[in-house]
């Protein structure tokens, strides 16, 4: 079946270290998006990544789709508290059951 | 402003009373979807909607329904709640095309 692991589970980091979480699925997407979500708040979207090796950048954040389209990473560089909150990857496999799964929250150490 | 309201934001309720959660967006959005969040379960997709009249279940739908009769609204209506159902809901929207889903700020349902 089609099914997709966000890992890690959790991360704790120092406040300026980077953090990279990552989306692996085990069949071909047609996009993924990734939200973010603050402790007691609700998912924001981040982005949708769409072609096959796409990477972009919003600010300290970089996304990268990977080339043949199974897996997606999240890269935070030097950390800041306002970072803190849990990462969920979205993918599509061409409908919209779109599942969150269980994301990765990240802690900072300040 | 460009939002998904969703109301109430807490109720506790009996087992089996009947409720409806109501979710209403401004933006003109085609697509709409209920979630589910439960610790170590994640985010999980009970029913989206697609346009007016056009709903499909996600992956945990039993217990629930919806209807989409206007395309602002989207509600979730639980005809006999269990305590299984004692979650947090989240209603989103979002428009066609590639663009990513707009939540509501999230409603707390206890059921005792």
């Amino acid at each position: 079946g089609q099914q997709v692991m966000q890992i890690p589970q959790y991360q704790h980091v120092q406040e300026g270290e980077d953090f990279t979480t990552y989306c692996n699925s085990s069949t071909t997407l047609s996009n993924i998006q990734w939200y973010k979500q603050r402790p007691g708040g609700h998912p924001v979207f981040l982005i949708q990544l769409v072609k096959s090796g796409e990477v972009k950048k919003q600010k300290r954040l970089t996304f990268q789709f990977g080339e043949a389209k199974k897996n997606s990473s999240l890269h935070i560089t030097a950390t800041q508290t306002t970072d803190v909150g849990t990462y969920f990857c979205t993918p599509n496999f061409g409908n919209e059951k779109l599942t969150f799964g269980t994301g990765t929250r990240l802690t900072i150490i300040p | 402003e460009a939002q998904v309201t969703q109301n109430p934001r807490y109720l506790i309720t009996v087992t089996g009373k009947k409720l409806t959660v109501t979710c209403s967006q401004n933006m003109n959005h085609e697509y709409m979807s209920w979630y589910r969040q439960d610790p170590g379960l994640g985010l999980r997709q009970i029913y989206y909607s697609m346009n007016v009249e056009v709903t499909d279940k996600g992956d945990v739908p039993e217990g629930y329904k919806v209807s989409r009769k206007e395309k602002r609204n989207f509600p979730l209506i639980l005809e006999s709640p269990s305590p299984n159902q004692t979650s947090l809901y989240f209603c989103a929207s979002r428009r066609d095309g590639n663009y990513g889903y707009t939540f509501g700020s999230g409603t707390r349902l206890t059921v005792v």
